[in-house]
């Protein structure tokens, strides 16, 4: 089971462009890396998935260099709204391999 | 519409009383999760069923039941024996396998208190 570490909390300001790098030292061939956000009191919302190189899609991109170890969550131009909790997970469910959501990483943009 | 309903969103229980979470969706997934989150915590894993009964424990099922008879509901009951079960639950769902069986769809919560 591949374990993620991310920064518990980071501060932006609006119109930033923010990153956020999760470690992922043990990941497995077939493990794929999926984000999520999640604001209080609800539930977890998909943003994107990626398994290698550049993923890019209408709220975010990902980027994962080779040796996968690692992945960027990049969120361009943030505002007030993007205020949340962005986890990490790394794994796949048809191998065998559960996704795990650690403490994620608490992202305040301020105006 | 879509999606994950859970009912109540809020639910109070008394000691030494069963109570059961409601979770149906009309996804057409074959996986379905139950979540648990205390205040300020990531998720754990407390079942998962990815198929029409079957289930299987996950990090932390002591003091949980589930049951999967239908494809659109998979209820969770918290025990008696679930000592400190207030906590934010959430239920998801997500195709069974490949690529996009990694992304889980989630409902709203069901916040479970002590009285």
């Amino acid at each position: 089971l591949a374990k993620t570490t991310q920064p518990i909390s980071m501060d932006s300001y609006e119109g930033q462009e923010v990153n956020i790098t999760c470690s992922h030292n043990n990941i497995a061939t077939n493990d794929y890396i999926t984000w999520y956000q999640q604001f209080p009191s609800q539930g977890p919302r998909f943003i994107i998935q990626g398994y290698k190189t550049k993923v890019t899609n209408e709220v975010a991109s990902l980027f994962i260099p080779a040796d996968r170890k690692s992945s960027t969550l990049s969120l361009p131009r943030v505002s007030l709204s993007d205020t949340a909790v962005y986890y990490c997970l790394v794994g796949d469910w048809a191998a065998g391999n559960k996704l795990t959501f650690g403490g994620g990483t608490r992202v305040l943009v301020k105006p | 519409d879509g999606g994950i309903t859970q009912s109540p969103k809020y639910l109070f229980r008394k000691e030494g009383q069963n109570v059961t979470l409601s979770c149906e969706q009309n996804l057409n997934h074959d996986a379905m999760y139950w979540y648990r989150q205390d205040p300020g915590q990531g998720l754990r894993l407390i079942y998962y069923s990815q198929i029409v009964n079957d289930f299987q424990k996950g990090d932390i099922a002591e003091g949980y039941s589930v049951s999967r008879e239908k494809k659109e509901s998979f209820p969770l009951t918290v025990t008696s024996a679930q000592k400190n079960p207030t906590a934010f639950y959430l239920c998801a769902s997500s195709i069974n396998g490949g690529r996009e069986g990694n992304i889980q769809y989630f409902g709203a919560g069901t916040r479970l208190s002590v009285l």
